[in-house]
């Protein structure tokens, strides 16, 4: 079946360091990946996503990087500040339907 | 308006209670999706909705009975729920498989 992990559930940085979250995935089938923010008591934020004939797609202080050889996932998030403090999800859906399937999450945790 | 709103944002009911949860969204997506998320877990799929036609069933129990009256609205009945229900129910919206899925702030639910 469908898997999509994380390596870290925890994340420490301090305010201005660049921060990286990776999430693997198990399904050689999947073709889009988003990976969301989610702040206490709100539904997930889209933050960006990218497809699989893509390796790199970058947007305001984030990069998403996917490594399809090795079903590797990474979000990038540059000068991370304090509102960067959250919940970080990777999700992806493979096949032909409408399945979001969602990693275990990592909480990012930015220090002033 | 680039929201999916849901209504109510609260909701305390009792095992016998029936009660629906309400989500709605005017950008014209036609894919919409009811999410469970318990405490520090990832969002699960229950029901996916496309073009107004129920389009998967993640094998949910007959209590939860999703409805979608038109593009714009989708419900989720509840009746005789149990108190390992409560979590917090997302819904969500795309415009198709290939686009970012915009999540609602979710219904916090509580069974007692």
């Amino acid at each position: 079946g469908e898997s999509v992990g994380l390596h870290l559930p925890t994340l420490s940085v301090q305010e201005g360091d660049n921060s990286i979250i990776n999430c693997a995935y198990s399904n050689s089938a999947s073709d889009y990946f988003i990976w969301y923010k989610q702040e206490s008591g709100k539904g997930p934020q889209f933050i960006i996503d990218i497809r699989s004939n893509m390796d790199k797609r970058q947007g305001q202080r984030v990069t998403v990087l996917l490594n399809k050889t090795v079903k590797h996932l990474s979000l990038q998030i540059a000068a991370t500040q304090p509102g960067d403090s959250a919940v970080y999800f990777c999700a992806h859906r493979g096949g032909s339907n409408y399945k979001l399937t969602f990693g275990k999450g990592t909480l990012l945790t930015v220090n002033p | 308006d680039t929201e999916v709103t849901q209504t109510p944002k609260h909701l305390v009911m009792g095992m016998t209670n029936k009660k629906s949860l309400k989500c709605e969204q005017h950008m014209g997506h036609r894919a919409m999706y009811w999410y469970k998320q318990k405490a520090k877990k990832p969002p699960e799929l229950m029901f996916v909705y496309s073009y107004e036609k129920l389009s998967i069933n993640e094998s949910v129990p007959s209590r939860f009975s999703p409805e979608c009256p038109n593009s714009s609205l989708l419900n989720l009945h509840l009746h005789a729920l149990q108190p390992e229900d409560s979590a917090l129910y997302l819904c969500a919206s795309s415009q198709d498989r290939d686009a970012g899925y915009t999540f609602g702030s979710g219904t916090r639910l509580t069974v007692v």
